[in-house]
């Protein structure tokens, strides 16, 4: 079945203590990004990957990193995390631009 | 600043009636737009989409229109059916831009 898988799917944590979320898709998607969803802001995008080794800032990557070491997965990075990105985490890929975005089921975090 | 934008944060509408989701755009570079359907803890699924090159696309009982001269598109959902009821977020993209902007969703509710 195609899919974009995130793990994990809840995760509650305190302010400074680094962690990953992961994700990973099994279409052989090129393009995979990073959204967070809060209240009244919709989707904002955190960062893209065009491809392997190809990473680029959204609109709200402060506090956050990425790696694309290979086509499948993207991870998520909050090396110290705050407050402020207690949010619901959706990953999703496609074959490039103009393409439909396949989401995964999504990643609640709370930041203590 | 919020390049797309859904002013109505909800809609109730009655089981066989018409819902009209409206969205607004401020880049005039954006060039191709799509509708994203979620249900509560899911990911956003991809309903339709529609390039600037037209003006209406039709899927089913979806059709989306789209007027660039006011930078306006709107979703309209015929007959409306209680499995509808969900948020609807839409989304623009643009030539040279790999992210998307997606809009602050519209919660439709189809009463049965």
């Amino acid at each position: 079945e195609a899919q974009v898988t995130q793990n994990p799917r809840y995760l509650i944590t305190v302010t400074g203590k680094k962690l990953t979320v992961t994700c990973s898709q099994n279409m052989n998607h090129e393009y995979m990004s990073w959204y967070r969803q809060d209240p009244g802001l919709g989707l904002r995008q955190i960062y893209y990957s065009m491809n392997v080794e190809v990473t680029d800032k959204g609109d709200v990557p402060e506090g956050y990193k990425v790696s694309r070491k290979e086509k499948r997965n993207f991870p998520l990075i909050l090396e110290s995390p705050s407050p402020n990105q207690t949010s619901l985490y959706f990953c999703a890929s496609s074959f490039g631009s103009y393409n439909e975005q396949f989401f995964g089921p999504g990643t609640r975090l709370t930041v203590l | 600043d919020q390049q797309v934008k859904q002013n109505s944060p909800s809609l109730s509408v009655q089981e066989g009636r018409i819902s009209i989701l409206n969205c607004d755009y401020t880049n005039s570079m954006f060039d191709y737009f799509l509708w994203y359907k979620k249900y509560p803890a899911e990911g956003p699924t991809f309903l339709i989409s529609i390039s600037s090159i037209k003006d209406k696309n039709e899927d089913g009982r979806f059709t989306v229109f789209l007027n660039k001269s006011a930078k306006h598109l709107s979703l309209h959902i015929v007959p409306s059916q209680p499995g509808d009821s969900a948020v609807y977020f839409c989304a623009a993209e643009g030539p040279g831009a790999n992210n998307l902007f997606f809009g602050t969703g519209t919660r439709l509710t189809v009463i049965p």
